[in-house]
């Protein structure tokens, strides 16, 4: 089955402790991308990536990191999770770019 | 930055009526508008998206209506089913990113 899965689903940490929320696509698609979802400001880019080792800011990208090492793995890395960390997070793949974007199940996060 | 806004913000429709929702941006060079659904407990998916060269489109149930000049795009849904009953987002592109407008939570009444 096509599809991109994010593993924690749920994950609750405290302030500093370093995580990773691993992301994986079995489409091969080029384009990744995580978001952030958050009561009343809908969902908004943290990063994203067109391609392998190609990997760009998106509009909120402060306290996070992403890597792409392979084309269908996608983690995003919080080195010092803040409570303001806590939210929604979706991971998305496309075959190329932005449009036809398939989002993942979310990993919801908490950090006390 | 681009502005997207959503309207309404909620929408209670009766089982087989109609329901339509309006997404209005400002960035005039916008050429791609996407509807998603999001389902409790699920990621957005997309259900129809439309490209500034064409007004309308259809997809059984769902269709979606572009004005280009007025800078607003809406999406139609007819005969409403309970299964309807979700969150709808817009999400025109601005500089080469989707621009998520802040959801319409429908609700279809059986």
């Amino acid at each position: 089955e096509a599809q991109v899965t994010q593993n924690p689903r749920y994950l609750i940490t405290v302030t500093g402790k370093k995580l990773t929320v691993t992301c994986s696509q079995n489409m091969n698609h080029e384009y990744m991308s995580w978001y952030r979802q958050d009561p009343g400001l809908g969902l908004r880019q943290i990063y994203y990536s067109m391609n392998v080792e190609v990997t760009d800011k998106g509009d909120v990208p402060e306290g996070y990191k992403v890597s792409r090492k392979e084309k269908r793995n996608f983690p995003l890395i919080l080195e010092s999770p803040s409570p303001n960390q806590t939210s929604l997070y979706f991971c998305a793949s496309s075959p190329m770019g932005v449009e036809t974007q398939y989002f993942g199940p979310g990993t919801r996060l908490l950090v006390l | 930055g681009e502005n997207v806004e959503q309207h309404p913000s909620t929408l209670s429709v009766q089982e087989g009526d109609s329901a339509v929702i309006k997404c209005t941006y400002s960035d005039s060079a916008s050429n791609y508008f996407p509807w998603y659904k999001q389902e409790l407990g699920k990621g957005p998916q997309l259900i129809i998206d439309i490209r500034s060269n064409v007004g309308e489109k259809k997809d059984q149930r769902i269709a979606v209506t572009l004005n280009k000049t007025a800078k607003h795009f809406s999406l139609h849904i007819t005969e409403t089913q309970p299964e309807d009953s979700a969150v709808y987002f817009c999400a025109p592109i601005s500089g080469g990113k989707l621009i998520f407008g802040s959801g319409t939570r429908l609700l279809v009444r059986p």
